[in-house]
């Protein structure tokens, strides 16, 4: 888990505002993904991508976008249409020829 | 959709008591998937299990999947506090992408 970072490990925005989280990986993944936790949940699929400049949605996409420029970028804009933004958001990252996901440590937004 | 069923939601036990997770999909599975995610942390991949009825030992957890490749259970053996935690089950799709379908988590606490 050591190879992927996200960014900031803490995150406030005034309601209304977009905000993007980062997320780098080193591993040469090609797959990444987005998900979102809420507490006492699993966690759920924002977005996620299998190759440079390709990425599809996941089960919970509305209020989200994503771009996959670089390969090992891989970053979440929460927009301001998304009702309920404040959770704990985790970005993974998968080598083709493996099923593991390994996760990165993860970014805490709260919207005020 | 798919969904995955994991029960319970939490369990408390005393330190050296078993505890035992359970994992139900609505379709069969390509493979699942067992993460733990500890206290304020990201999730770690602990196994994969892919053929049907497979077992599988890592010292005091012995992880199983069942015939029909539709459910599965972690089981610890006498508890230790560093398993406090919430473990999770994640499915693969046999058909459509490569995404993980994630349950709910069970939560163990230990009472030391």
């Amino acid at each position: 888990d050591g190879g992927i970072t996200q960014s900031p490990k803490y995150l406030f925005r005034k309601e209304g505002q977009n905000v993007t989280l980062s997320c780098e990986q080193n591993l040469n993944h090609d797959a990444m993904y987005w998900y979102r936790q809420d507490p006492g949940q699993g966690l759920r699929l924002i977005y996620y991508s299998q190759i440079v400049n390709d990425f599809q949605k996941g089960d919970i996409a509305e209020g989200y976008s994503v771009s996959r420029e670089k390969k090992e970028s891989f970053p979440l804009t929460v927009t301001s249409a998304q009702k309920n933004p404040t959770a704990f958001y985790l970005c993974a990252s998968r080598g083709l020829a493996m099923n593991e996901q390994f996760f990165g440590p993860g970014t805490r937004l709260t919207v005020l | 959709g798919q969904q995955v069923m994991q029960i319970p939601q939490y369990q408390h036990v005393q330190e050296g008591e078993d505890f035992t997770t359970y994992c139900n999909s609505s379709t069969t599975l390509s493979n699942i998937q067992w993460y733990k995610q500890r206290p304020g942390g990201h999730p770690v991949f602990l196994i994969q299990l892919v053929k049907s009825g497979e077992v599988k030992k890592q010292k005091r957890l012995t992880f199983q999947f069942g015939e029909a490749k539709k459910n599965s259970s972690l089981h610890i053996t006498a508890t230790q506090t560093t398993d406090v935690g919430t473990y999770f089950c994640a499915g693969l799709r046999i058909q459509g992408a490569q995404k993980l379908v994630f349950g709910q988590g069970t939560r163990l606490t230990i009472n030391p």
